[in-house]
């Protein structure tokens, strides 16, 4: 059961800006837990992208970004690359489910 | 840097149970650095956490999964395992085992609450 709403789709031409957003509710991103972020690229397992707040594991450049905002989180791409082309989550903690919480996914298409 | 390795039968029967292990190498389950963690996709799908635990043996189930599933830890092997009883169609699924940050502050450990390193993942199918 997916609490986090992420839209299904997302695409851009190489070299823009794509982000994708991330609604939640005052139980899990509302109530100050951490969103973290997670690219998975197509027949392999999600790799860390971003955690906390805004930071990027060691080899994520920096063209990937996330920002947060009362109930709602975002990624952003700058610079799109094919090599961008994969799906994206993401994740945080929910205190009404006592658990940690997947957002839907968002496939990024790069044209 | 940390490896995990899923490992366990690729085809279950209904009402059987479900069970996986994982082994971690590059590094000790038995560290207060870190959490491990369960979590499963199933064909087509989005992520679903399942479970996680620490190497004391404490543990962290998702409430919808909890009445069928147990986590364990073997210190000695390096290893964390899953059993989910009662298995139906709709656990047929990718199995992750993931490392899941954490932190000690006065006494105290807990959980960042994400994933940092990833096995790569089993395909476990419920049929019959």
């Amino acid at each position: 059961q997916s609490v986090l709403t992420q839209p299904p789709s997302v695409s851009g031409a190489p070299g823009q800006r794509v982000t994708i957003s991330c609604t939640g509710s005052r139980s899990n991103i509302g109530a100050g837990y951490d969103i973290h972020w997670y690219q998975q690229l197509p027949g392999t397992a999600p790799k860390l992208l971003i955690y906390g707040n805004n930071n990027r594991p060691s080899g994520v450049p920096d063209r990937f970004s996330d920002s947060k905002s009362g109930t709602s989180a975002s990624l952003a791409i700058s610079g799109l690359q094919a090599e961008d082309e994969a799906d994206y989550y993401c994740q945080s903690y929910d205190s009404s489910l006592s658990g940690y919480v997947f957002g839907t996914g968002t496939k990024v298409t790069v044209l | 840097q940390l490896q995990l390795q899923e490992s366990g039968p690729g085809l279950v029967r209904p009402s059987e149970t479900l069970s996986l292990t994982c082994t971690v190498s590059g590094g000790s389950i038995s560290t207060s650095s870190y959490y491990w963690g369960w979590i499963r996709q199933p064909p087509g799908k989005g992520l679903e956490w399942i479970g996680t635990i620490y190497y004391s043996g404490s543990t962290y189930y998702n409430p919808s999964l909890k009445s069928r599933l147990t986590i364990s830890v073997d210190t000695s092997r390096n290893q964390f395992s899953l059993r989910l009883s009662s298995v139906t169609a709709a656990d047929s699924a990718v199995y992750y085992c993931a490392s899941e940050v954490g932190s000690c502050s006065g006494g105290s450990c807990y959980s960042k609450y994400y994933f940092d390193y990833w096995g790569q993942g089993t395909l476990v199918t419920v049929s019959s």
